[in-house]
């Protein structure tokens, strides 16, 4: 298996615009997870999803983030509009949850954002 | 609310050296732990993951953690440190999700250096 596959690796954009990280999880994972990784705040979930339903985003900073996973293989993290502050390392992880509480999170290789 | 304390984020051993990375976690229930390791510009792998029995665990790398229910820690080991281990290096305790899988809440992590 590929593992999670993260694109794009590297963003930069300007502020006020729009960004979309996507995400194709581990193929018959049923969990996935966003999370933003920064200097001050570390490691934060953000979202997770299970069998591509949103069940917990109360780590969504605000509005101008959203999440979708339309079908098992992909998931998109937006950011509308972009603000500096929002500048951070993005990383997806899926797990397969199926009863087994043992299951570990494979984690893709990030994008780095950078909204100037 | 469950929560991990690293209290150390830098730590500089000798190539050879004997390492240890602390742990301590707050979780009202038997905690299911778990160690992650982060190279430069890469995502988290998995090293190891304590749910039950045996409180000595096996990891790769030939890493192992030990948890202490009495000391709410759960410290990472390895005996002579490679120059290919420094990473930074990430606890987590995992929350169990309705139907399987884990909610992780990292520590801040830390960050180590190998001296040749």
């Amino acid at each position: 298996d590929a593992g999670v596959i993260q694109s794009p690796r590297h963003e930069v954009t300007e502020m006020g615009q729009e960004v979309t990280l996507r995400c194709k999880p581990i193929s018959g994972h049923d969990y996935l997870f966003w999370y933003r990784q920064t200097m001050m705040r570390g490691l934060e979930l953000l979202i997770y999803f299970n069998n591509n339903v949103p069940i917990d985003d109360s780590g969504m900073p605000e509005d101008r983030f959203s999440a979708k996973m339309p079908n098992a293989s992909f998931s998109t993290l937006k950011i509308q509009p972009s603000e500096p502050r929002d500048s951070a390392v993005y990383f997806c992880a899926s797990s397969s949850g199926f009863g087994r509480r043992t299951d570990t999170q494979y984690f893709g290789p990030g994008t780095r954002l950078t909204v100037l | 609310a469950q929560s991990v304390t690293q209290p150390d984020i830098h730590i500089t051993v000798s190539e050879g050296a004997s390492l240890e990375l602390r742990c301590n976690y707050s979780y009202g229930a038997t905690p299911y732990l778990f160690w992650y390791v982060q190279s430069p510009g890469q995502g988290l792998q998995l090293l190891l993951k304590y749910f039950s029995g045996d409180t000595l665990v096996q990891g790769i790398k030939g890493f192992e953690a030990e948890f202490k229910r009495s000391q709410s820690s759960f410290n990472l080991r390895k005996p002579s440190v490679h120059w290919s281990d420094a990473a930074e290096y990430f606890c987590a305790v995992g929350l169990i999700l309705t139907g399987g899988g884990n909610k992780l809440t990292f520590g801040t992590g830390t960050q180590l250096k190998v001296e040749l």
